[in-house]
């Protein structure tokens, strides 16, 4: 069965900080790997990745992907309390048809 | 034209009410999606519509009921809902099945009573 797995499952941090958060998948057929920050309501994309060991970056946000180990990091540098949401990662396959989510990881920043 | 719109954007309903939901886009998307999300959930996949035709029904209840009228429509008919039923529904569109740049809209907040 295609699971996606997101570590931690939340994070308190203060302002400042650097945090990464961790998606580890198993999908059949994979094809890509989004990343959604999601607040009160509907999620928010932030990264779509389909190539291995390319960074792709905005502003603060930086997340890469590694097809060998399967996974992915999402970096966020200089933390600030608007920050403060729940990271989804989600897996695409080949058909499409679909996004498999992790639980996502809950990120509090403190001032 | 770059947003999906969900309405409404809050809805109480009882156990014997009929509502709708409605969602609707104008980015050209062919593919439109009904998610259901529960408090500290991920989404979870309901409904999946390419070019106005049913692909996906992810063994949903028949108390939900989806309709896709045109190319910019989504609906989702609710009948005799649980309390159980109460929950964040998304609704997402992106150009093509295999195209992932989702749009997720705002969501309804549904109560069940």
């Amino acid at each position: 069965e295609d699971k996606v797995v997101q570590s931690p499952l939340s994070l308190v941090v203060h302002e400042g900080d650097t945090v990464t958060l961790n998606c580890s998948y198993e999908v059949t057929n994979f094809r890509s790997l989004l990343w959604y920050k999601q607040e009160k309501k509907a999620p928010t994309f932030l990264f779509m990745l389909t190539s291995s060991g390319i960074e792709k970056k905005s502003g603060r946000l930086s997340s890469i992907l590694d097809k060998k180990e399967l996974f992915s990091i999402l970096n966020i540098t200089a933390t600030q309390t608007g920050d403060s949401a729940i990271y989804l990662c989600a897996a695409a396959n080949q058909a499409g048809t679909a996004l498999i989510f992790g639980k996502g990881t809950t990120l509090s920043v403190s001032s | 034209d770059t947003e999906v719109t969900q309405t409404p954007k809050h809805l109480v309903m009882g156990m014997t009410n009929k509502k709708s939901l409605k969602c609707e886009q104008h980015m050209g998307h062919r593919a439109m999606y009904w998610y259901k999300q529960k408090a500290k959930k991920p989404p979870e996949l309901m409904f999946v519509y390419s070019y106005e035709k049913l692909s996906i029904n992810e063994s949903v209840p028949s108390r939900f009921s989806p309709e896709c009228p045109n190319s910019s429509l989504l609906n989702l008919h609710l009948h005799a809902l649980q309390p159980e039923d109460s929950a964040l529904y998304l609704c997402a569109s992106s150009q093509g099945l295999k195209n992932y740049g989702y749009t997720f809209g705002s969501g309804t907040r549904l109560t069940v009573v």
